[in-house]
């Protein structure tokens, strides 16, 4: 079962304008982290943006903020006043606990252009 | 900090040759992750070392992958022998303990084509 779900395969936005990128996830474990990375069309994965499973604030970080609702299982990623340099693909991910070890698992992305 | 480090970050090969990827971790984090980026498939989590010994393979496609961690600094992958669907760009990534709140810190991937 698809445990991270990006229904959004491809977005665009217009140069600062801001822009929500969806994110479902599935999971029992109530201690689990959630996290964003960008990948540049260069393929490098850079950390965006993390949130855990019992923060009470939102997550932010400059022009990202995690908007996380817990009882919806929905952590979308924020992007404020975009720029050229935010088109990407974006993914999603989540870290969770199982028995004696954990591994993060990654949303198949979403592609953000940017325009002028 | 250098991050972490994987090389080759391109390598060509023909069917059948064994092929080596390498990765050194960021010094002080005991967690690696190998994965493989396709289109089709995404990003899959073939293996994970917790302190340089293998927790989970179950990614793994099949015995002609192996891994192996002799250190906390160093880490390959190998395929013997390489098909052309082993084609992709395969990241290391290290993180500094087990637990939720650690992200991972990604190298910059060795693009892998086999002809």
């Amino acid at each position: 079962a698809q445990k991270i779900t990006q229904t959004q395969p491809g977005m665009f936005v217009q140069e600062k304008e801001a822009v929500t990128l969806d994110c479902t996830y599935d999971t029992s474990d109530p201690s689990y982290g959630l996290f964003w990375y960008k990948q540049p069309s260069s393929g490098e994965m850079i950390f965006l943006i993390y949130q855990g499973s019992y923060d009470q604030q939102n997550a932010t970080e400059g022009r990202y903020s995690l908007n996380f609702q817990k009882a919806r299982k929905s952590a979308n990623l924020v992007i404020s006043a975009s720029q050229l340099g935010d088109s990407a693909m974006y993914f999603c991910a989540m870290r969770e606990w199982e028995t004696s070890y954990d591994k993060v698992i990654f949303g198949p992305g979403t592609s953000l252009s940017v325009i002028p | 900090d250098a991050g972490v480090i994987q090389s080759p970050r391109h390598e060509v090969t023909e069917m059948g040759q064994e092929v080596t990827l390498r990765c050194k971790p960021i010094s002080g984090h005991n967690s690696l992750f190998w994965y493989r980026q396709t289109m089709m498939r995404g990003l899959e989590l073939l293996i994970y070392f917790n302190n340089n010994v293998p927790i989970d393979d179950s990614g793994m496609p099949e015995d002609r992958f192996s891994a192996k961690m002799p250190n906390a600094s160093f880490s390959t992958l190998k395929i013997q022998p390489s098909e052309p669907r082993d084609s992709a760009v395969y990241f290391c990534a290290s993180s500094p303990g087990t637990g939720t709140s650690y992200g991972y810190t990604f190298g910059s991937g060795t693009r892998l084509t086999v002809v």
